[in-house]
């Protein structure tokens, strides 16, 4: 069962656009959500994560949005450059739970195009 | 502050042979996190270690498994190869609690 679902598996957008990507999950005791970038032969890097205290984060050209009613919720990259152009994961987690681990969706690759 | 490391980075293994790979987190984490990436799977969580303790496991065989020592430094065991054990392997380091976590490169498994 996977409790977090990231249903688009490739994006592309023009250099400048807003990049949307969506995640969205079905465990309501996740209260704790972050976006991970990855390149090929990387590690994941973390890039900006929210609490469901907030509905919105906010760091430089990335916005992270929570809809706690609808489980979802979307990374926005403005504008959108070509070095973005990566997998992303969202990733999700219990911060006063016993599970001491990150449940990650199965990514999103997005082609920022010059 | 030094980054994750993870040895080897690269490993090549014939099915039956165990494997041992190693992970060195960043200076003051104590929490030590392993996942398998494969194609099209995303990452599958395998365990989580704070104080060498493990505190969660995911839904691997028993043929998985690891260890944490003193220094915060992590391994991880193979036992019994399968073809489908080829995988990357992601080691991750946090404070506490496994949120934010830091990974490291990997290491890319591959099983004949």
């Amino acid at each position: 069962d996977q409790q977090v679902k990231q249903n688009s598996p490739s994006l592309s957008v023009q250099e400048g656009r807003i990049s949307i990507l969506n995640c969205d999950y079905t465990n309501s005791m996740f209260d704790y959500f972050l976006w991970y970038k990855k390149y090929p032969a990387e590690g994941p890097t973390f890039l900006i994560s929210i609490s469901s205290i907030k509905d919105k984060n906010e760091d430089g050209r990335f916005t992270v949005f929570l809809n706690k009613s609808a489980k979802h919720l979307s990374l926005h990259i403005v504008p959108s450059q070509p070095g973005d152009s990566a997998v992303y994961f969202c990733a999700a987690s219990e911060v006063g739970g016993s599970n001491y681990k990150l449940t990650f969706g199965k990514g999103t690759l997005l082609t920022v195009n010059p | 502050k030094a980054g994750v490391t993870q040895t080897p980075r690269y490993l090549i293994k014939t099915r039956g042979q165990q494997v041992t790979l190693s992970c060195s987190p960043i200076s003051g984490h104590r929490s030590v996190s392993w996942y398998q990436q494969t194609p099209g799977q995303g990452l599958q969580f395998l365990f989580e270690y704070f104080s060498e303790t493990q505190r969660n496991k995911g839904n691997f065989p028993g043929r998985f498994s690891g260890r944490q020592f003193s220094n915060s430094r992590s391994e991880m065991n193979v036992s019994t190869l399968e073809l489908g054990d080829s995988a990357l392997y992601l080691c991750a380091s946090s404070l506490d609690r496994g949120l934010e976590q830091y990974f490291g490169p990997g290491t890319r498994l591959t099983v004949t």
